[in-house]
């Protein structure tokens, strides 16, 4: 089935850096979504990505779908420490499935 | 509104025990159901889904097992724990066509 890959795995910054992942898919994609995982909590979905090159903002984050629909991107202005967690990019195969991968673990150091 | 509830919260098992995690989502009808697993430190690995009573797809050969005998309720069981089983074990649900996961607190599991 379809599989992303997503980088980098692990992020650390400074607070008030930039961060950026990106998700990468060998295949077009029918849409992506974004979820966030804080440490000990479970994931919540922050976004649906449909349209190519569709861009999409929420307060510092920014979300791009690439114009081939085989690529996405999240990236954040200025972090927080509220912003720690790991983030996924999961793809839906056949009708019902969500298949997450590996995620990239973001750590700031204040 | 909807709210999805899963437990027991945190569970310390011996190997060899049998385990059962419930699942039950309030406030929508035939939702899609699924149980997930994260491994320490690790991404989500899909065990099993679930569009209708019933109807149970799973994704892992392994020695657990699920079940949806009500519309709304969500089971993951196994006979015997092995120490592998270890994890923070997820339900979600979605709403059919929307694929969009809300997910319950989680089960963390530790087999010793």
């Amino acid at each position: 089935g379809q599989q992303v890959m997503q980088i980098p795995q692990y992020q650390h910054v400074q607070e008030g850096e930039d961060f950026t992942t990106y998700c990468n898919s060998s295949t077009t994609l029918s849409n992506i979504q974004w979820y966030k995982q804080r440490p000990g909590g479970h994931p919540v979905f922050l976004i649906q990505l449909v349209k190519s090159g569709e861009v999409k903002k929420q307060k510092r984050l920014t979300f791009q779908f690439g114009e081939a629909k085989k690529n996405s991107s999240l990236h954040i202005t200025a972090t927080q420490t509220t912003d720690v967690g790991t983030y996924f990019c999961p793809i839906i195969q056949g009708a019902q499935k969500l298949v997450f991968g590996q995620g990239t673990r973001l750590t700031i150091n204040p | 509104s909807q709210t999805i509830h899963q437990w027991p919260a945190t569970l310390v098992q011996p190997v060899g025990s049998p385990l059962s995690l419930e699942c039950t989502v309030e406030g929508t009808s035939n939702p899609n159901l699924y149980w997930y697993r994260q491994a320490a430190g690790r991404g989500l690995q899909l065990l099993f889904y679930s569009v209708g009573i019933g109807q149970i797809s799973s994704e892992v050969p392994q020695n657990l097992s699920a079940s949806r005998p009500q519309d709304r309720q969500f089971i993951l069981s196994s006979k015997k724990l092995l120490l592998s089983d270890s994890g923070f074990y997820l339900c979600a649900w979605s709403t059919l066509g929307a694929n969009v996961l809300t997910f319950g607190a989680g089960s963390r599991l530790t087999v010793l």
